[in-house]
């Protein structure tokens, strides 16, 4: 079965810096993705970036990117120019590409709190 | 447009009652999934539906049922309600979930006393 690991229960930032958020994965499986999703107070799961394991390349929205290192099971998030609205429960999550296609696994989510 | 809507946003039930959860998802999505976040953890998957059959179930007993209908919006019941079914539900739908990913709602608050 697979599993998530995400080893940082909570974490904080200081405005305009950058901060890494580490997950880890476990499957025998090699075609999968994985997301990171982020969660602030209003409860809604928004999705914040996304990767397809059979590409090397790590993926990239805007202030936030990916390094995705596909033998060692690690797929970290990394926040630039954090910003306060930024503050939120980010969880990475897990999708296999076949047989249980569409169903997340999630870690147990980091807090980050970005501070002013 | 709207994205998933989720209702109630709060419930509160009585041990040994049922309940009904209802979502509308996202408009153009057909695929929609149900998740159960208790506090301070990650969402874990109870199914999943498409084409108003359920086509995935994770590990969760058959007190947990659903339903997904022509419109594709989507119902969980859960019954003979326990202690620990306490918890956040979202609802998330998607067009194709490995493709685009899932969108979620703000989810409904279940408290069971």
């Amino acid at each position: 079965a697979q599993t998530v690991t995400q080893s940082q229960p909570e974490m904080s930032v200081q405005e305009a810096e950058t901060v890494t958020l580490s997950c880890t994965y476990d499957t025998s499986e090699n075609n999968y993705y994985l997301f990171w999703y982020k969660q602030p107070p209003s409860r809604q799961m928004i999705l914040v970036i996304r990767q397809e394991a059979y590409k090397q390349q790590n993926a990239t929205e805007n202030r936030f990117s990916v390094n995705f290192q596909k033998a060692a099971k690690s797929f970290s998030l990394k926040i630039s120019d954090s910003q306060l609205g930024d503050t939120a429960m980010y969880f990475c999550a897990f999708m296999n590409y076949g047989g249980s296609q569409g169903n997340l696994i999630f870690g147990k989510g980091t807090k980050l709190s970005v501070k002013p | 447009d709207a994205g998933v809507t989720q209702s109630p946003t709060h419930l509160i039930k009585t041990r040994g009652q049922q309940v009904t959860l209802r979502c509308s998802p996202k408009s153009g999505h057909d695929t929609v999934s149900w998740y159960q976040q208790a506090l301070g953890q990650g969402p874990q998957f109870i199914f999943q539906y498409y084409e108003e059959e359920e086509r995935q179930r994770g590990n969760f007993p058959d007190r947990f049922s659903g339903h997904q209908f022509p419109n594709y919006s989507s119902e969980l019941n859960v019954n003979a309600l326990l202690l620990g079914d306490s918890a956040l539900y979202l609802c998330a739908s998607s067009l194709d979930p490995t493709l685009y990913g899932y969108t979620f709602g703000s989810g409904t608050r279940l408290t069971v006393v």
